[in-house]
């Protein structure tokens, strides 16, 4: 397994700042992953990020809102760009399990970050 | 549309009650987990299944992946207060994982 923190725990930012979260991973993972969780909802994932290159993202989501960035193979840090109310969320990380033989993407996530946008 | 869903959606009952959570889709997997989540917390990973009809248990949980490997339970014997939390499936495909609409279990003592 892996241990993962995130920063800020939470946040309250007015509509039009951006806010930056950061998710440091105690060992090298190749990829890492980032999801929103709206309140009382299961989780979308946002984008996946592997080290060295531009991050993925999903259908829904773009870089001009959530810029994320992967400097090394322990951490990774996701914007949230000109924010709107409608933004407010938990947003998690997580990075994946890999085993040599078969592929099971076990993963393991962050505590989030819960963003209030006002 | 949510491609893996989850019934029932709320589940409310007493402590020592049965339950099963049921996590449906018409997409095949090549894995799927079950997840926990406790408020504040990110999920917490129980199991991953396999084998299309695999069963695996964890103390008094009870996972089962279908012959097809389409649609999965849970089943929690004699439930606790402590099983309290939002249950989360998830699907494998390609190199991503896809979530279910979760099911969110309170226990009450």
């Amino acid at each position: 397994s892996a241990v993962i923190s995130q920063k800020p725990s939470r946040d309250i930012c007015q509509r039009g700042t951006s806010l930056t979260i950061q998710c440091q991973v105690d060992s090298q993972v190749t990829m890492m992953f980032w999801y929103r969780q709206q309140p009382g909802q299961s989780l979308t994932l946002i984008a996946t990020a592997n080290q060295g290159s531009e991050a993925t993202y999903e259908s829904g989501f773009v870089i001009d809102k959530f810029p994320i960035s992967r400097p090394n193979l322990t951490f990774s840090t996701l914007t949230v760009s000109n924010l709107s109310p409608e933004d407010s969320s938990i947003y998690l990380c997580s990075v994946s399990s890999e085993y040599l033989r078969t592929f099971q993407p076990e993963q393991y996530f962050g505590p989030g970050t819960r963003l209030t946008v006002t | 549309t949510q491609l893996l869903e989850q019934s029932p959606q709320f589940l409310s009952i007493q402590e020592g009650e049965n339950l099963t959570v049921y996590c449906n889709s018409s997409s095949v997997f090549s894995s799927l987990q079950w997840y926990r989540q406790e408020p504040g917390e990110g999920p917490v990973l129980l199991v991953t299944v396999v084998t299309g009809g695999e069963v695996k248990k964890l103390k008094r949980l009870t996972f089962q992946f279908g012959d097809a490997r389409k649609d999965s339970s849970l089943h929690i014997t004699a439930a606790q207060t402590g099983d309290t939390g939002l249950y989360l499936c998830a699907g494998a495909l390609r190199r991503a994982l896809t979530f279910g609409s979760g099911t969110r279990l309170q226990v009450q003592p």
